[in-house]
């Protein structure tokens, strides 16, 4: 059964201290995996999108990467604005079919 | 106004209401879709629209029932609904639904069924 989980469920951390979160998949076929970030009472921001094993996308204190079995989000001396939920969801084949992780949520403490 | 906009953003509704959630994209894309995001559970894709045509539709109850009357424009129409239906309903947006597309997400629409 395709499916995608996310861990931990829950990650505090102190202001500088850096930290990764996970994303595993069971997919028949990886088209892309894409990185969210949902503010609560908002909707998931786009952060990145990842097609292949191997590849790996930056911003500001993010790092995106990528294998066959799963994704990490590597945060680097995150601030108490990188507070939020962390969405990872994947894109497959055959069926063109979106799966969502269920997320982590990540709180950064001053 | 920009990227995707969704109407209201909180909704309080009676079983027997009916009500309508509105959703508009502003980045001239070609597929629309409907989600439902419940607590602790993944996002739920409910419906996909390409070019005004659905394409998908998970096995959603028939007390939503989606409109998509152009390419930026997409409702769903909720009537009869049960408490359990109490969610945020999130539209968004890609450019086409074919390809390897990045989603943009609207703010939101809260529901809470009495």
């Amino acid at each position: 059964e395709d499916q995608v989980t996310q861990s931990p469920e829950a990650l505090r951390l102190q202001e500088g201290e850096s930290s990764s979160l996970n994303c595993s998949y069971t997919v028949s076929g990886l088209r892309g995996l894409f990185w969210y970030r949902q503010d609560p009472g908002k909707g998931p921001e786009f952060l990145f999108t990842l097609y292949s094993a191997g590849e790996e996308k930056e911003k500001e204190r993010l790092k995106a990467t990528l294998t066959k079995k799963e994704s990490f989000l590597h945060i680097t001396a995150p601030k108490p604005e990188d507070s939020a939920t962390y969405l990872c969801a994947v894109q497959a084949s055959p069926g063109n079919q979106f799966y969502f992780g269920t997320g982590t949520s990540l709180t950064v403490i001053p | 106004e920009t990227g995707v906009t969704q109407t209201p953003r909180h909704l309080v509704m009676g079983m027997t209401n009916k009500k309508s959630l509105k959703c508009e994209q502003h980045l001239g894309h070609n597929a629309m879709y409907w989600y439902k995001q419940s607590a602790k559970k993944p996002l739920e894709l409910m419906f996909v629209y390409s070019l005004e045509e659905r394409v998908e539709n998970n096995s959603v109850p028939s007390r939503f029932s989606p409109e998509c009357p152009n390419s930026s424009h997409l409702f769903l129409h909720l009537h009869t609904l049960q408490p359990e239906d109490s969610a945020l309903y999130l539209c968004a947006s890609s450019q086409d639904w074919q390809g390897v597309e990045t989603q943009y997400f609207g703010p939101g629409t809260r529901l809470l069924v009495l």
